[in-house]
């Protein structure tokens, strides 16, 4: 079974700190590869994905993740935070079989203090 | 375009009561799924309807719960009768059909349930 581990649970950081969240999964075949937000009071929003090709993803608001095969991480980062990147961060998988469904991580709350 | 929709918005029912949860997808979605969050966990995927039809329902937990999509447009998930482990977010989402490969699941607000 696919499972996906979020190292940090809470993360605190000042503006303009630089930012990894780290994400590791478990499958063995090909994967499609997420992070998700969650500001508060809000949806959950696709932030970025990696389906194949250059493993350096560049998502929205200035993140990026790192698809490192032999590590079977995909890691979030961004240079420096701002107080309005204060969120839930959720990793996520898609075995690429044909069946849709998105294993998750459980998920990194950022506080960015200004 | 309106995103997808779940009601209520919030549930605080009693253990042995039913709830329905119910979820509106984007319009033209024929993808629609159900997941869940304990407090303080991962969010777990319950089911996948196309359009009317059970794609994959290996994540429902047991029978109380029946998630049902008649005509292939809205959702309900009706728990029967609740439990207390029951409570927890569930979010719905959608996504459009091209055949197979993935497309992008765009989530609802969640509806939190307590069971009490």
């Amino acid at each position: 079974a696919q499972s996906v581990s979020q190292h940090n649970h809470h993360v605190i950081l000042s503006e303009a700190a630089s930012l990894e969240l780290g994400c590791n999964y478990s499958y063995g075949g090909t994967v499609n590869l997420f992070w998700y937000v969650q500001y508060p009071g809000q949806h959950l929003q696709l932030l970025l994905k990696y389906f194949s090709g250059d493993p350096l993803v560049k998502g929205i608001k200035g993140f990026e993740a790192e698809f490192i095969k032999s590590k079977f991480s995909f890691n979030l980062r961004k240079p420096s935070v701002q107080w309005s990147d204060t969120a839930e961060y959720f990793c996520a998988v898609n075995a690429n079989t044909g069946f849709q469904k998105l294993v998750f991580g459980t998920g990194t709350r950022l506080l960015v203090s200004p | 375009e309106a995103g997808v929709t779940q009601f209520p918005s919030h549930s605080v029912i009693e253990k042995g009561q039913t709830v329905t949860l119910r979820c509106d997808p984007i319009s033209g979605h024929d993808n629609l799924y159900w997941y869940r969050r304990v407090m303080g966990k991962e969010i777990k995927f319950l089911l996948h309807f196309v359009k009317e039809s059970k794609q994959d329902e290996s994540g429902m937990p047991n029978n109380r719960f029946l998630a049902e999509r008649t005509g292939g447009t809205y959702s309900t998930l009706k728990v029967q009768p609740a439990e207390l482990e029951d409570s927890g977010v569930y979010f719905c989402a959608s996504s459009q059909d091209t055949g197979g490969i993935y497309n992008e699941q765009f989530f609802g607000p969640g509806t939190r349930l307590t069971v009490l």
